[in-house]
């Protein structure tokens, strides 16, 4: 059983386009985070989630917009693709505060031609 | 705002040896502090994390880390290193009163040679 489990694993898509990028987890965690990991795997926190509500938003563009249906599924959409948005995206989930880790799904690689 | 600062971009280690991989952290108190391990192509395993407690903290997969206040640091150490250890490693801090997230240092590759 995977955990924390996103979709799709790869994305080829041309610039201008809009593309989502799904993820839901089975841990019964409270909060999600997406996180963006550059190409010198530097790693940035975007947004974050507790129980659907959106509590931190960090400086990302508002082309960038995320949703929460439930408190097990964070999605991410992108509107108008750049190339500098090509990155490989995570999304994790904690238990409150995160205190005890977070617990990451496996990325998905975004490429913007 | 919390800081991590991972000094070293790679360190090469010949299997069998030893290995110490350093974290330096800036937090104004106590901070929650971890080391997660990223395989080619793979997400982020949770290695080890310190909150409160022993200052020696064990992890999985034979690691151990030692958080210093004096020293503002979180080492991470294995005495014997395998081919399969070979990966990136980040250190990461989140601070331990309310809502934060985990912020990253740049991380470390670790190379092993035979």
């Amino acid at each position: 059983d995977t955990a924390v489990s996103q979709t799709p694993k790869y994305l080829v898509t041309q610039m201008g386009n809009d593309k989502s990028i799904k993820c839901e987890q089975n841990l019964g965690h409270d909060t999600m985070y997406w996180y963006k990991q550059d190409s010198k795997k530097f790693l940035k926190i975007m947004f974050s989630y507790n129980n659907k509500e959106l509590i931190i938003n960090e400086t990302v563009p508002n082309r960038f917009s995320p949703k929460s249906p439930d408190k097990a599924h964070l999605n991410l959409h992108i509107n108008s693709l750049e190339l500098g948005d090509s990155a490989v995206y995570f999304c994790a989930s904690s238990q409150g505060d995160g205190s005890y880790g977070y617990t990451f799904g496996s990325g998905t690689r975004l490429t913007v031609v | 705002a919390q800081s991590v600062t991972q000094p070293d971009i790679h360190i090469t280690v010949s299997e069998g040896a030893s290995l110490e991989l350093r974290c330096n952290y800036s937090y104004g108190a106590t901070p929650y502090l971890f080391w997660y391990v990223q395989s080619p192509g793979q997400g982020l395993q949770l290695l080890l994390k310190y909150f409160s407690g022993d200052t020696l903290v064990q992890g999985i997969k034979g690691f151990e880390a030692e958080f210093k206040r004096s020293q503002s640091s979180f080492n991470l150490r294995k005495p014997s290193v395998h081919w399969s250890d070979a990966a990136e490693y980040f250190c990461a801090v989140a601070t331990s009163r309310g809502y934060s997230t985990l912020t990253f240092g740049k991380g470390t590759m670790l190379l092993v040679s035979p």
